[in-house]
């Protein structure tokens, strides 16, 4: 089996901050995602990368950005945190595309003062 | 585009009743979808429950069954009788073998009282 690890777990950024979360994943697989949970509006793509060095936009890119230089690990960076951001990301990866089973991290709980 | 809907954001049931969860997609572009319930513990992370890939088939974990209808453009989570432990909130998936990710619907909070 294998594992993913997201840091911080809890993270509390001011208002206009860049801020950026970052996920470990151990599978070995090629394809990442970040998703964005609301509460009432499920999860919502941002960002995904099938391979080292790649990035996709999600429905939810704008505002953010991202970062792929390992096969393990895929970072989100917030550019400028906005209160109404305030939500729980969640990093997963799978072997290979949308026909694959989802492994998902524990999530980081992003609070905007 | 391609989208999954789930009606109820919070269900409510009595333990060893019955259950079923809503789910429909809508896709423009995936010709064979994929269809998932994924899972989320309280205090655990989101894992997959059951995926289906065929039309007209049932997938089955954990005593939850939910079956592919692709005439009605469902996938509805269904069980017999429910278990506190199974209080949890379900999410409904839509994939495709060569595409690259999934759509998620909104979720269905599943509380299960004695």
């Amino acid at each position: 089996g294998g594992i993913i690890t997201q840091t911080p777990k809890f993270l509390i950024g001011q208002e206009g901050q860049k801020l950026t979360l970052k996920c470990q994943q151990n599978f070995n697989h090629d394809t990442m995602y970040w998703y964005r949970q609301d509460s009432g509006k499920g999860l919502r793509l941002i960002y995904y990368s099938i391979t080292e060095n790649d990035l996709q936009k999600g429905d939810l890119s704008e505002g953010y950005d991202a970062s792929r230089e390992k096969k393990s690990s895929f970072s989100l960076t917030v550019t400028s945190a906005q209160k109404n951001e305030m939500a729980v990301f969640l990093c997963a990866s799978s072997i290979w595309g949308g026909g694959a089973e989802q492994f998902f991290g524990p999530g980081t709980r992003l609070t905007v003062l | 585009g391609d989208s999954v809907t789930q009606t109820e954001g919070q269900v409510t049931v009595s333990e060893s009743k019955s259950l079923i969860i809503n789910c429909t997609y809508s896709t423009t572009s995936i010709a064979y979808p994929n269809l998932f319930w994924y899972v989320r513990y309280p205090g655990e992370g989101l894992q997959l429950l059951l995926k289906v890939i065929t039309a007209g088939q049932k997938g089955s974990s954990r005593g939850f069954e939910a079956t592919y209808n692709k005439e009605t453009t469902s996938f509805h989570l269904q069980k017999a009788s429910v278990q506190e432990s199974d209080s949890a909130v379900y999410y409904c998936a839509l994939g495709e073998n060569s595409g690259t990710y999934q759509r998620f619907g909104t979720g269905t909070k599943l509380q299960v009282v004695p």
